[in-house]
């Protein structure tokens, strides 16, 4: 059973255009929604991440975006550079209050920003 | 070191050989985790220690992977009887809390063959 469901599994968007890549969970628990970036024979690296609390979170050209009721969370990546391009994944984590939980991760998207 | 260092970078076992692979977590870190990547998938959780000790194995696929941290700094995963299903990359991330729930420094990974 997929927890984290993203998509789209590959997108191509314009310089200075938006990206927009969408992720849905079920797992009603989880309460940390973190965004990785990935580049080809790297460990992924986070860019931002959103608790529960806010709708919305903005770091620089980075903002996510959080629909509780829906179970939704979205990245949105302002004047995209040809440097974004990389793969981009979404993840969610539960609170622990001790416990050990790991990251789920969505599939991941291919981000392809030309010149 | 400033980072999370796995090593070796790359390995090529062949089917049955044993396999160690080895992560160097940021110092002072409480939480180590390890995933196992899949060609062109997100990061899956296998294991989880807080210190030294292994909070969770829930993700291990198999008996055949064993993963230690006996002082609670560096970590290993062993893989017994590698399979060829087993060929992946295994990723290490640390975190200076406690949990699943804050951010979490990944490695650069090491790239498993078995052939």
């Amino acid at each position: 059973q997929q927890q984290v469901k993203q998509s789209p599994q590959s997108l191509i968007v314009q310089k200075g255009g938006i990206s927009i890549i969408n992720c849905a969970y079920e797992n009603t628990a989880f309460d940390y929604f973190p965004w990785y970036q990935q580049f080809p024979g790297k460990g992924p690296a986070l860019l931002i991440a959103i608790r529960p609390d806010v709708s919305e979170k903005k770091e620089g050209r980075f903002t996510i975006s959080f629909n509780k009721s829906a179970k939704q969370f979205s990245l949105h990546i302002m004047d995209s550079q040809p440097g974004d391009s990389a793969t981009y994944f979404c993840a969610a984590s539960p609170s622990t209050g001790g416990g050990a939980d790991g990251l789920t991760f969505g599939k991941g998207t291919h981000l392809i920003i030309q010149p | 070191g400033a980072g999370v260092s796995q090593s070796p970078r790359y390995k090529v076992a062949k089917r049955g050989q044993d396999v160690a692979l080895r992560c160097d977590p940021i110092s002072g870190h409480v939480s180590l985790f390890w995933y196992q990547q899949a060609l062109g998938q997100g990061p899956e959780f296998l294991t989880y220690f807080q210190n030294e000790a292994q909070l969770d194995k829930s993700g291990l696929p198999s008996d055949r992977f064993f993963a230690e941290r006996p002082e609670g700094s560096v970590s290993t995963l062993k893989i017994q009887r590698t399979q060829q299903e087993d060929s992946a990359v295994y990723l290490c991330a640390s975190s200076l809390e406690g949990g699943g729930n804050t951010e979490a420094f990944f490695g650069q990974g090491t790239r498993l063959t078995v052939v």
